[in-house]
């Protein structure tokens, strides 16, 4: 089965900044790989994906992802983060094709301190 | 409708009595999945609908747990017998097609056990 391993539980950077939140995944097969964001008391709502095609993908607020399919990574970068930002990020992971479930990862809490 | 809706948004509840948590799914979604949100434990995935197939139920914690989905539409979770322990954020999401497409969520049920 399909899992996710979200690295760091608690990510304090200052505004401006760069940042990665770090996601590495295991399966055996093709996967489809997303990232969630939680905003403080609201729901989650999807940030980005990768189904196909390019290994970067990006987001309208400026977030990217690249997957790496060697090192089953797809970790989440910003060159330039706003306070804005402050959430709960998650990784996800489901089988491309298959009859699985969306698996999560235990989170990131990013903290952007002004 | 616009959204997933869960109902009720909070419950609290005496341990040993039965649960029953609400989820509308966005019209026209076929696949319906519960998780639990646990501080520090991320997205615990429940149970997934797909159609008209059989539920994929492997994430269900113990025989006290149990949902069905009615007419491919509204689905129920049920929790008998509370426990403390299940107390967490149940959070219900749909998509049109599961790994493909995006999965919306609810804004979730917080579950209290006293």
């Amino acid at each position: 089965a399909q899992s996710v391993t979200q690295l760091d539980s608690q990510v304090p950077v200052f505004e401006e900044a760069p940042v990665e939140l770090r996601c590495n995944y295991s399966s055996s097969v093709s996967v489809y790989l997303f990232w969630y964001v939680q905003y403080p008391n609201q729901g989650l709502q999807l940030l980005l994906k990768y189904l196909s095609g390019s290994t970067l993908v990006e987001s309208i607020n400026g977030f990217e992802a690249e997957f790496n399919k060697s090192q089953t990574s797809f970790h989440l970068r910003k060159p330039s983060v706003h306070i804005s930002d402050t959430a709960e990020y998650f990784c996800a992971v489901t089988l491309r094709g298959g009859n699985t479930p969306l698996v999560f990862g235990k989170g990131t809490r990013l903290s952007v301190i002004a | 409708g616009a959204g997933v809706s869960q109902s009720p948004s909070n419950k609290v509840t005496e341990k040993g009595k039965d649960v029953e948590l609400r989820c509308d799914p966005i019209s026209g979604h076929t696949a319906l999945y519960w998780y639990r949100q646990s501080l520090g434990q991320g997205l615990e995935f429940l149970i997934y609908f797909q159609g008209n197939s059989a539920p994929d139920k492997s994430g269900l914690p113990s025989d006290r747990f149990s949902a069905e989905r009615t007419g491919g539409s509204v689905s129920t979770l049920t929790i008998q017998r509370t426990q403390q322990e299940d107390s967490a954020v149940y959070l219900c999401a749909s998509s049109f097609h599961r790994g493909t497409a995006e999965a919306f969520f609810g804004q979730g049920t917080r579950l209290t056990v006293v």
